[in-house]
């Protein structure tokens, strides 16, 4: 069974601009989080989808969005970059049924903001 | 609120040193589940262990063993023999019932440096 993949792997933005991030779930999960990790922070919660409906969000500015589309591949994107949104971003995929199930996490995109 | 503590940031040992990684956590739910993670300089989470805030009964799984302790709120993790390869960032994290296990907490990260 291939993992969860995560596009771009690296990417460099200039502050202001926008990027969409892409993350791929195992196939047959519904269920896709995304994690914000910076060297500060941590790892922290940004939103999850499930069945193309944001389930779940954590405590971000609207900047950050995200959508999830029929095959439960999922983007995030963010818009107006900010030198603080540098961070590898995490995505997690899992069954999403109501009972708990277990999150396998992709690699990440490292976003730098120059 | 839910909150995970890791209070140590860092940890130095020799190879073959055993070592023990600090957990505690905080949460009003009583039905939670707790994870530790491991992170090599690659950066993808990989899955160490899962326990239910309903099974106390530690575990040993070869070099690696848990303590999870609900009277204290703790949740350890143990490394005996420690290798060079153990080099990495270890992560507890807590997922609870009432946010519908749908969100991880992770704590800060104790970051174990292994060396030869």
């Amino acid at each position: 069974k291939a993992g969860v993949t995560q596009t771009p792997r690296y990417l460099i933005k200039t502050r202001g601009q926008q990027v969409t991030l892409s993350c791929s779930p195992i196939s047959g999960h519904r269920s896709v989080s995304w994690y914000q990790q910076t060297p500060g922070q941590g790892l922290q919660f940004l939103f999850e989808y499930f069945s193309e409906t944001q389930r779940n969000k954590g405590n971000f500015p609207g900047r950050f969005s995200g959508r999830q589309f029929s095959n439960s591949r999922s983007e995030m994107n963010v818009s107006t970059l900010e030198l603080g949104d540098s961070a590898l971003y995490l995505c997690a995929s899992s069954s999403g049924l109501v009972s708990y199930n277990e999150q396998f996490f992709g690699p990440g995109t490292r976003l730098t903001v120059l | 609120a839910q909150k995970v503590t890791q209070a140590q940031t860092e940890i130095s040992v020799v190879e073959k040193e055993d070592v023990t990684l600090d957990c505690v956590y905080e949460t009003r739910d009583t039905t939670y589940y707790l994870f530790w993670y491991k992170q090599p300089p690659s950066g993808e989470l990989v899955f160490l262990i899962r326990r239910n805030s309903f099974d106390e009964q530690n575990e040993i799984s070869g070099r690696y063993s848990w303590n999870f302790q609900k009277s204290t709120s703790s949740f350890n993790f143990t490394i005996t023999a420690s290798q060079v390869v153990d080099s990495a960032v270890y992560f507890c994290a807590l997922s609870e019932a009432l946010a519908g296990y749908s969100t991880l907490t992770f704590g800060k990260g104790t970051m174990l440096l292994v060396s030869p």
